[in-house]
């Protein structure tokens, strides 16, 4: 069976210090994989999705980026963070676009 | 782009039914998700449609329809574990992402 991993599960940073939050699927290949950020009781919004190894599309101007090195792994990035970034952070992955998509259990992220 | 409208918030007894309406307006629509998410965990998938109709999956079903950008979630027999937020998430055919709704929390009371 498929099992997606994202981590870590919180994290604190100060403003303008660098990110990496990785995300791995297992038991699939080729998955289409996904990026979305929640902010406190809001809805989830799309930051980054990706159909296969190097391919990223970008939904939101913002100052992260994703990066996929290899087939069932995820990253995403940012150079310096804002105030602004912080919420939670979901991982997911689909087999096809219209398939349904299984989420990791997210990372907390909060910007001092 | 693409509107996704539900109700904020539902408050509803233990073994009673609720309803959560999902209204949406898009271009080459593809398909409609409901999940479900408790507070401060990942979302869950609960249902899918694609056509019109009433999908049923235990306690909790699904309508759509795809002429009036509408569709349903139905709970039935409420427990209490059910307390948490129901996100509709809407689906184009031209593309590869899930529009989100902002979700409905439903508080089941005792």
């Amino acid at each position: 069976s498929q099992t997606i991993h994202q981590w870590p599960a919180t994290l604190v940073q100060p403003v303008g210090s660098p990110l990496s939050l990785e995300c791995t699927v297992e038991g699939t290949s080729n998955p289409n994989l996904y990026w979305y950020r929640q902010a406190a009781g809001r809805g989830l919004q799309l930051l980054f999705y990706s159909v296969g190894i190097g391919q990223i599309s970008s939904e939101v101007p913002q100052n992260l980026s994703a990066s996929r090195p290899q087939d069932r792994q995820f990253i995403l990035s940012s150079k310096k963070l804002l105030l602004s970034d912080s919420g939670f952070y979901l991982c997911a992955w689909s087999e096809y676009s219209n398939q349904p998509q299984h989420f990791g259990d997210g990372t907390r992220l909060s910007i001092l | 782009g693409q509107n996704i409208d539900q109700p904020t918030e539902m408050t509803a007894t233990e073994g009673a039914i609720v309803q959560i309406n999902c209204t949406y307006q898009t271009s080459g629509f593809n398909g409609l998700f409901w999940y479900q998410q408790h507070a401060g965990e990942a979302p869950t998938f609960l249902s899918y449609n694609v056509l019109d109709g009433l999908e049923e999956k235990g306690r909790f079903s699904s309508f759509l329809s795809r002429s009036k950008g509408y569709s349903y979630l139905l709970l039935k027999e409420l427990q209490m574990k059910d307390s948490a937020s129901y996100l509709c998430a809407v689906i184009k055919a031209a593309g590869n992402k899930l529009t989100f709704g902002g979700g409905t929390r439903v508080l089941v009371k005792p």
